[in-house]
């Protein structure tokens, strides 16, 4: 399977506890997304990596989320001491630096967090 | 003022009809437009992207971009229960822009 990978796809952890999930992108692409969605809503994005550059943040993504992609590769995205808010799909997407293509983002299964 | 507007739905339609699902935005300065189908409980696929002002035909899949009228359309014909689903459209807020905003997606429903 070449598409983008996410692992776990299933997460139950109770409140206070830390996360990380884990996303391998399409091995060509350079860039990286992740995204949240919740029930009847649309993704909403979190961060954005350029090789092992994190280039943007979006103002949701508040100081217990924090996103690696050390090596230009796979990325991670930890959410420390988890809220009932925190629940919900986590998308990875990756898309190939080209120019317009650039945005033409695939998205892998997702990591569906549920916090009790 | 949301960003991208869909209208929920659901859209419900005879197999073999066309379905017609519309998106607005706001932001006059987006470059990029995106459909994307998810089924319940899946993630989004990509079906159909377009650049530029007109039509962009696809097999049962026409993408229509007015820009003057921040209007982005998908047209699908010969509809099949397969594509119930929710339809999600997406913009690229500014040229080259890094991050894809979406709207809260329109409900398809084709029935048999």
């Amino acid at each position: 399977d070449t598409g983008v990978s996410q692992n776990p796809r299933h997460k139950i952890t109770k409140r206070g506890q830390n996360v990380t999930f884990r996303c391998d992108p399409i091995s060509e692409h350079n860039r990286l997304y992740w995204y949240r969605q919740t029930l009847g809503q649309g993704p909403e994005f979190l961060t954005y990596f350029q090789n092992e550059a994190q280039l943007e943040k979006s103002r949701l993504l508040s100081d217990r989320f924090s996103a690696e992609r050390p090596k230009g590769s796979f990325s991670t995205l930890e959410i420390q001491r988890t809220e009932q808010g925190d629940s919900a799909m986590y998308l990875c997407a990756s898309s190939l630096g080209l120019r317009q293509s650039a945005h033409e983002q695939y998205f892998g299964p997702g990591t569906r967090l549920t916090v009790t | 003022q949301k960003e991208v507007e869909q209208n929920s739905g659901p859209l419900s339609v005879p197999e073999g009809a066309i379905a017609s699902l519309n998106c607005t935005y706001s932001d006059r300065g987006s470059q990029s437009f995106f459909w994307y189908r998810q089924y319940s409980g899946k993630s989004p696929e990509l079906i159909m992207f377009i650049y530029s002002n007109g039509d962009k035909e696809d097999g049962r899949f026409t993408a229509q971009l007015n820009k003057a009228s921040q209007y982005v359309s998908l047209l699908i014909r010969d509809s099949q229960p397969s594509d119930s689903a929710t339809y999600l459209c997406a913009v690229t807020p500014m040229e080259y822009g890094n991050k894809l905003v979406f709207g809260a997606g329109t409900i398809l429903r084709v029935k048999s």
